[in-house]
């Protein structure tokens, strides 16, 4: 099993560009997240999608969108990037078991520079 | 909606000595707390975690303590070792939570000096 899995590795893009993250799982997890990482902030929410079918909105959803285009893929789109979405982005996947909460794994993130 | 922080930032040890960090949260119905550890350049991954029902888990050289009624819980590693060396976040969600989403704490960069 390659877990979770995102493209691309590294982005540099001019601002105003618009691009999309695409992150894979193949752990048939109901839940899938997508956080961005900043030094001193840890790790914070953008979107998350409970099942196939549904999305919501995280802590700092402002400037992104996403898609659950299936059960294996969740992706994340910046449609202007703006420098301050320069980050290090993480989707993760869990299977939360009804109430009970679960391990969250995460893919190997994408460094994304906006200039 | 739940809060997380967590400290210290930084925290510099030498080998074989303990390490603590503590986390407070402000939901009082959070259930699950779940602690990761990020080495440089790489993925966050579970080292522990800890459910409201239990106060104390020990796996090894790790161990987490949870208080309910302060609303803190703490990450203890003993006879610390330079691979130990990474980012610790510590995190918390309740049962109302849909998905399992998760509040991150900022984050504690540990160094074990040999």
């Amino acid at each position: 099993n390659a877990g979770v899995t995102q493209t691309p590795k590294f982005q540099v893009l001019k601002t105003g560009q618009s691009m999309t993250l695409q992150c894979a799982q193949d752990m048939n997890h109901n839940s899938m997240y997508w956080y961005r990482q900043d030094p001193g902030m840890g790790l914070r929410l953008i979107y998350y999608s409970a099942s196939e079918g549904t999305t919501d909105k995280g802590e700092v959803p402002n400037g992104y969108n996403v898609s659950r285009l299936n059960k294996r893929e969740f992706s994340l789109r910046l449609e202007s990037a703006a420098p301050s979405q320069t980050s290090v982005y993480f989707c993760a996947s869990s299977e939360p078991a009804g109430l009970i909460t679960d391990t969250q794994y995460f893919g190997p993130g994408t460094r994304l520079t906006v200039l | 909606g739940e809060n997380v922080e967590q400290h210290p930032s930084t925290l510099s040890v030498q080998e074989g000595d303990s390490a603590v960090i503590k986390c407070t949260y402000s939901d009082s119905a959070s259930n699950y707390f779940p602690w990761y550890k990020q080495e440089l350049g790489k993925r966050p991954q579970l080292i522990i975690d800890i459910r409201s029902n239990v106060g104390e888990k020990k796996d090894q050289r790790i161990a987490v303590t949870l208080n309910k009624t302060a609303k803190h819980f703490s990450l203890h590693i003993t006879e610390t070792q330079p691979e130990d060396s990474a980012v610790y976040f510590c995190a918390a969600t309740s049962v109302y939570n849909q998905g399992g989403k998760l509040i991150f704490g900022q984050g504690t960069e540990l160094s074990v000096k040999p």
